[in-house]
């Protein structure tokens, strides 16, 4: 298995700031994923992240509200641009491992809350 | 209609009981994963299964392809068993994403 850890794990925000999220995994994974969960919904993908190339939106983000870096194989950044209270959310980190793309692990989540 | 649907929504228990969570999906998969989040929001990875049974500690995890359909099962739960359970699925094509269901919000009452 992958352990992920996320900073911050949790953080309160005012509108119109930015807040980024790092995602650290101990061992080196190809995909990594960024997914958003607001408040009472099920978790919804935000990207992919492959090192070394740029990130893969999904339909309703944009890389302008939502950055990512992946400068190697063990970190990713997510950036929440802008913020509105609308974003208020747990946004989760996920990883797939190099030997095994079936599986998929999570990370312990950072509960963002915008006033 | 969703690709994943889970039932029931909302369960609450007393502990010890056994409990059933059902998940059904209507695409062709090459994975079903059972996972749970606990209130802080962090998920854990259960079980992937492609086909039969998996089994570790008092969960048992079971699927049949045929029917589209997984149960999760927890034998003499506690109250630490409180969580909500995530069925979500890989389908065949564009193999990377997950698809979730809405989640079953689990509460077993000591």
């Amino acid at each position: 298995s992958a352990v992920i850890s996320q900073k911050p794990s949790r953080d309160i925000c005012q509108r119109g700031t930015s807040l980024t999220i790092q995602c650290q995994v101990d061992s080196q994974v190809t995909m990594m994923f960024w997914y958003r969960q607001q408040p009472g919904q099920s978790l919804t993908l935000i990207a992919t992240a492959n090192q070394g190339s740029e990130a893969t939106y999904e339909s309703g983000f944009v890389i302008d509200k939502f950055p990512i870096s992946r400068p190697n194989l063990t970190f990713s950044t997510l950036t929440v641009s802008n913020m509105s209270p609308e974003d208020s959310s747990i946004y989760l980190c996920s990883v797939s491992p190099l030997i095994s793309y079936n599986e998929q692990f999570f990370g312990p989540g950072t509960r963002l809350t915008v006033l | 209609k969703n690709e994943v649907e889970q039932s029931p929504q909302n369960l609450t228990a007393q502990e010890g009981e056994f409990i059933t969570i059902n998940c059904s999906y209507s695409v062709g998969i090459s994975a079903l994963h059972w996972l749970q989040q606990h209130p802080g929001g962090g998920i854990v990875s259960l079980f992937m299964l492609s086909s039969g049974k998996k089994k570790h500690g008092r969960l048992i995890a079971t699927i049949n392809i045929q029917e589209k359909h997984s149960s999760l099962h927890i034998t003499a739960s506690h109250p630490r068993d409180s969580a909500v359970y995530i069925c979500a699925v890989r389908g065949i094509q564009g193999a990377q994403k997950l698809v979730f269901g809405q989640g079953t919000r689990l509460t077993i009452n000591p």
